[in-house]
């Protein structure tokens, strides 16, 4: 497959425990973020969303978190699986510059069975 | 609903020449924006167009262009390729320029 990121940030965990993991966006302006999973040799694929009006979001095993003061977002996968293992990035954008999505450098989350 | 097309899944091209990728939005969709994903840079964007016009352009010289056509298709091209275009280059659409976007599965272009 494809290497998207050849120094990605990893986290390893067990089949069953839960993940985290954490995203620094870079713009104060920013209004609108996005979790994407990529798989080796796919295309991005949406997971949750969430606007600046809201501090947490979820959705099926996934929970969003968002902390605007520091500008950290966060994605939590409970009961992780060995499906889950791929790249994560978050995106963010902003009112003015849509279809622009500003992707952070990805975390590689790698499940062990 | 068929979800993002584009074409080809793979292309190699020689250095100076030039090449024009595909991407067929999901139906409905009218919004299509292009990123170019690289193991250095990751994802960048490169432009979206939405209603045939261009409405946002990333940092990308000038050999880097685009179109869209009355059906939401949108083509992507590079003159004078360089071996840095060497590249996953990845389409996204969403309906009406809201921020849920989904993307293709990209391609893969190696310039040598």
């Amino acid at each position: 497959g494809e290497s998207v990121g050849l120094h990605l940030p990893t986290l390893s965990v067990q089949e069953g425990d839960n993940s985290i993991i954490n995203c620094a966006y870079s713009n104060s302006a920013s209004d609108y973020f996005i979790w994407y999973k990529q798989e080796s040799g796919k295309g991005p694929q949406f997971i949750i969303d969430i606007r600046s009006n809201m501090d947490k979001r979820q959705g099926q095993r996934v929970t969003v978190l968002l902390n605007k003061t520091v500008k950290h977002l966060s994605l939590q996968i409970a009961a992780t699986q060995p499906g889950d293992s791929a790249v994560y990035f978050c995106a963010e954008t902003r009112e003015g510059s849509q279809g622009n999505l500003i992707f952070g450098k990805g975390t590689k989350l790698s499940v062990k069975p | 609903k068929a979800g993002v097309t584009q074409t080809p899944r793979y292309l190699i091209k020689t250095r100076g020449q030039q090449v024009t990728l595909s991407c067929s939005p999901i139906s409905g969709h009218r919004s299509v924006s292009w990123y170019q994903q690289t193991p250095g840079q990751g994802l960048q964007f490169l432009f979206e167009y939405f209603s045939e016009t261009q409405r946002n352009k990333g940092n990308f010289p000038g050999r880097f262009s685009g179109r869209q056509f009355s059906n939401s298709r949108s083509e992507m091209n590079v003159s004078t390729l360089e071996l840095g275009d060497s590249a996953l280059y990845l389409c996204a659409s969403s309906f009406n320029r809201e921020r849920e976007a989904f993307f293709g599965q990209g391609t893969r272009l190696t310039v040598v």
